[in-house]
């Protein structure tokens, strides 16, 4: 079981270029979440998925876009790279909605994507 | 959404003694309340959690407890070791669908030996 695997590990970039962020999980959960972490803000949601075929927006989604094609795989694309979002991007998983009435279930991390855009 | 707020942002601590971390939401619905730590470059992981009907959790050292009331949730290290230094997490679900967790903004934990 590896668990949720993210690649690349790592990826420089000049503005304006494109690029897809890879998210891979093995535990057949339904949900998946795309986070963006920098200094002192802790873990910002960007886009989110419930189930297979579906996506919706968090809480910073400009300039970002994705897919969940595959119930495993949840990509995360950069149409035109920028440099505020330089960042380390962690890719998650839950069997179930975090806060479902009955008791939630904690989320799964893969071991982030450092991206620098220059 | 949810708000969560998280204090301290920075706590040092000497070796073997305590540390107490506090966390805060607006939403009385909320029923998950989970804690992430997160050691330097990597992944973060969970280390406790505590769903509402339950006013404290202990597993070893690490120890949760929930007031529902003032809506906040508190992490308790005790006997710090240095391999307790990382920023831990707290989170709770967004009101919203309670499909997503909203997270604090972190706590750094040094502990000195």
């Amino acid at each position: 079981n590896a668990g949720v695997t993210q690649t690349p590990k790592f990826r420089v970039l000049k503005t304006g270029q494109s690029m897809t962020l890879l998210c891979a999980q093995d535990m057949n959960h339904e949900y998946m979440y795309w986070y963006r972490q920098d200094p002192g803000m802790g873990l910002r949601l960007i886009h989110y998925s419930v189930g297979e075929g579906t996506t919706a927006k968090g809480e910073v989604p400009d300039g970002y876009n994705v897919s969940r094609l595959k119930k495993q795989n949840f990509l995360l694309g950069l149409e035109s790279a920028a440099p505020s979002q330089t960042s380390v991007y962690f890719c998650a998983s839950s069997p179930i909605a975090p806060g479902i009435l009955s008791g939630g279930q904690p989320q799964h991390f893969g071991d982030g994507t450092r991206l620098s855009i220059l | 959404g949810e708000n969560v707020e998280q204090h301290p942002s920075t706590l040092s601590v000497q070796e073997g003694d305590s540390a107490v971390i506090k966390c805060t939401y607006s939403d009385s619905a909320s029923n998950y309340f989970p804690w992430y730590k997160q050691e330097l470059g990597k992944r973060p992981q969970l280390i406790i959690d505590i769903r509402s009907n339950v006013g404290e959790k202990k597993d070893q050292r690490i120890a949760v407890t929930l007031n529902k009331t003032a809506k906040h949730f508190s992490l308790h290290i005790t006997e710090t070791q240095p391999e307790d230094s990382a920023v831990y997490f707290c989170a709770a679900p967004n009101r919203r669908g309670y499909q997503k967790v909203t997270f604090g903004i972190g706590t750094k934990l040094q502990v000195i030996p």
